[in-house]
């Protein structure tokens, strides 16, 4: 079984700090996109990287992946409250359309 | 464009009742995904189509779900009994090959209750 895993599974931090959550897997991508779930709601596409080493910037946020294209990371400068919520990886297989998602990592920012 | 639709919100059912779940993709999407989420296992696929066809049904957990897309603007999923361990919230999730990536739209989902 082709595993996508992410760490931490839970992390609490305060209003303006920074963080980073990673996504790891054995298996290599072809793209790996990263969403975002609130309570309530389904996941909301936050971003595709598609090459090794790729670096993408949302405002506050930066998406890694990695040169292997096997894991990636997100990092959240100055944190807010409203970026609470749960940040899930998804690894697209190579030849097709099929994606996998790992656990998630669910982010808590206290004001 | 409305977003993916799905119905209903919320259903709450007895053991061995049938269950229907509704989706409505996004029009022009020709890829569409049921998942299912719970805290334990987290968003699992169950099936995706394309094009109204069904390209891989490995994680429709046993022979209880079936899942069908008779037209590009519909698809069920169906679960007949349902079982308590059924319960969990289902997503639907629709995205186009154009962009050369799965870049998923999800629905709203739909939080099941078995009792």
């Amino acid at each position: 079984t082709q595993l996508l895993e992410q760490s931490p599974q839970f992390l609490s931090i305060q209003e303006g700090e920074n963080l980073t959550v990673y996504c790891n897997s054995s298996s290599v991508f072809s793209s790996l996109q990263w969403y975002r779930q609130e309570p309530g709601e389904g996941p909301v596409l936050l971003v595709t990287v598609v090459t090794g080493g790729e670096v993408k910037k949302l405002k506050r946020l930066t998406f890694q992946f990695g040169d292997a294209r096997k894991d990636s990371s997100l990092h959240i400068t100055a944190a807010q409250p409203g970026d609470t919520g749960l940040y899930l990886c998804a690894g697209e297989y190579t030849g097709g359309f099929k994606t996998i998602f790992g656990a998630g990592t669910r982010l808590f920012v206290k004001a | 464009d409305a977003g993916v639709i799905q119905s209903p919100r919320h259903e709450v059912t007895e053991m061995g009742q049938e269950v229907t779940l509704r989706c409505k993709p996004i029009s022009g999407h020709d890829y569409l995904f049921w998942y299912r989420q719970t805290m334990m296992r987290g968003l699992e696929l169950l099936i995706y189509f394309n094009n109204n066809v069904p390209i891989d049904d490995s994680g429709m957990p046993e022979d209880r779900f079936s899942a069908k897309m008779p037209n590009a603007s519909f698809s069920t999923l169906k679960i007949q009994p349902s079982e308590p361990r059924d319960s969990a919230v289902y997503f639907c999730a629709s995205s186009h090959s154009g962009t050369g990536y799965n870049e998923q739209f999800f629905g709203p989902g739909t939080r099941l209750t078995v009792l």
